[in-house]
């Protein structure tokens, strides 16, 4: 069964670091999203992208965060300057109709 | 606003007994409605999901949930847990004029004991 597949599973970076985490979307899928869910809470919505551009974002989804699509395989999430705060677990999803959505294995964010 | 509860942070049952995880959703319209389990380090594992139709839907390992309208529940059942049921079980929504976005439940960790 096709898989979304996330890398590194973990990443340490100090504090004030730009950090890249990786997605590698199905590949027939439109539709690319990212969650968060810092540990003991809730899994909550950070942003969507379709045809190249955000095409929704939650309030959590500042200036220090963005998204692109590099080469038409890859999905990426980029914090600019890490706070420990956004030591989190990250999943990407992606989506082919209204009801396909898969999610990755997540990478799991530490900032110390 | 939109919001999903799981009311109970954990469940514990003796392996062979039935099991309910508990989900209540607050949602404009008729959502979609789903359940996911977290295994220790891993990813969301889709469950099962209820879109429209019999109340009852089945998924997979056995799962089944319950969809009441009036009660805006979708509770998750198992006629028999299993050890390797025990997880982190999420219940979550997607309103269906947007489905880009997910509102998940905080999670129950369900604790099956031999």
């Amino acid at each position: 069964e096709p898989e979304v597949t996330q890398t590194p599973s973990h990443q340490v970076t100090q504090m004030g670091q730009e950090v890249i985490l990786r997605c590698v979307p199905i590949s027939n899928h439109l539709y690319f999203y990212w969650y968060r869910q810092i540990l003991g809470q809730k899994v909550e919505f950070l942003v969507s992208f379709y045809n190249n551009e955000i095409s929704e974002k939650s309030e959590i989804f500042d200036d220090q965060f963005s998204v692109e699509r590099p080469d038409g395989s890859n999905f990426t999430l980029k914090i600019r300057s890490t706070k420990l705060e956004d030591s989190a677990m990250y999943f990407c999803a992606s989506r082919d109709s209204r009801y396909g959505y898969t999610f990755g294995s997540g990478t799991r964010l530490t900032v110390v | 606003a939109q919001s999903v509860a799981q009311p109970e942070d954990q469940v514990n049952v003796a392996e062979g007994n039935p099991l309910t995880v508990k989900c209540t959703y607050s949602v404009s319209g008729n959502p979609y409605l789903f359940w996911y389990v977290q295994y220790p380090n891993r990813g969301l594992q889709f469950l099962l999901k209820y879109i429209t139709g019999d109340n009852l839907v089945k998924g997979s390992y056995g799962f089944e949930a319950e969809f009441n309208k009036s009660q805006t529940s979708f509770h998750l059942k198992k006629p028999s847990a299993l050890v390797s049921d025990s997880a982190l079980y999420f219940c979550a929504v997607r309103p269906h004029e947007n489905f880009n976005k997910f509102y998940f439940g905080s999670g129950t960790k369900l604790n099956v004991k031999p």
